[in-house]
């Protein structure tokens, strides 16, 4: 268990919908990362939040935001959802905001949209 | 963009088998990190390598970050069922932003291990 809490498990909705995400960090985390997983693609970067403040912005679709509340806990909302946005998606979190520092990984949240 | 190219795709191997990943670069790499993803799980971290030339070890397995900080290798020692999953590579680029959110991943080894 990484103590990186991922809500829900899986997700099924249709295009043109809008979910939320959800991550709790490990105690004592001050950074969430939010990643998206394909087949095709890998894991890719999304955003990061350090302490409620965006931190790193990566291949975020503006039909994406998040944010990171006073308790650290993050959400990622996903709009107008479209076929290719079926992934899994991953939330980390690392103590600080500084480089070489390891990420710890959530078990993923499965969207399938249908 | 900035690409990791691991290699092999995928593998199937004799379980007490060693095995090798290797991962590579046109850029070069401040940090070399080695995941492993078991099914329905998220990438834990294995190793993390930080000085060209650096082996390190985590039980039965071994890292390296190249010399010429555009590849890194991970062997496995005595492969058991338990090493399945899906093995990932991820490096920090050296003009990175400062944050781990820079990590770039490898699109991942996939290990079988017949019984």
């Amino acid at each position: 268990d990484s103590g990186v809490t991922q809500t829900p498990k899986h997700l099924i909705t249709a295009t043109g919908q809008r979910v939320t995400l959800r991550c709790s960090p490990r105690s004592g985390d001050l950074s969430v990362y939010w990643y998206q997983q394909s087949l095709d693609q890998g894991l890719q970067f999304l955003i990061q939040y350090y302490n409620g403040e965006e931190r790193a912005k990566g291949n975020i679709l503006e039909r994406f935001s998040a944010q990171q509340f006073p308790d650290l806990h993050s959400e990622l909302n996903l709009s107008s959802l479209e076929l290719g946005d079926s992934a899994l998606y991953f939330c980390a979190s690392s103590q600080g905001a500084h480089n070489n520092e390891k990420l710890f990984f959530g078990s993923g949240t499965q969207l399938s949209v249908l | 963009g900035q690409q990791l190219n691991q290699s092999p795709q995928s593998m199937f191997i004799q379980e007490g088998e060693d095995v090798s990943m290797n991962c590579t670069s046109s850029s070069i790499f401040n940090t070399w990190l080695w995941y492993k993803q078991d099914p329905g799980e998220g990438p834990v971290l294995l190793i993390a390598l930080y000085k060209a030339g650096e082996l390190t070890s985590n039980g039965r397995l071994t890292a390296q970050f190249g010399i010429t900080r555009k590849d890194s290798f991970l062997n496995i020692s005595a492969s058991i069922p338990s090493d399945v999953g899906i093995y990932f590579c991820a490096g920090l680029p050296m003009n990175y932003g400062g944050s781990q959110g820079n990590l770039i991943f490898g699109k991942g080894t996939k290990l079988s291990v017949k019984p």
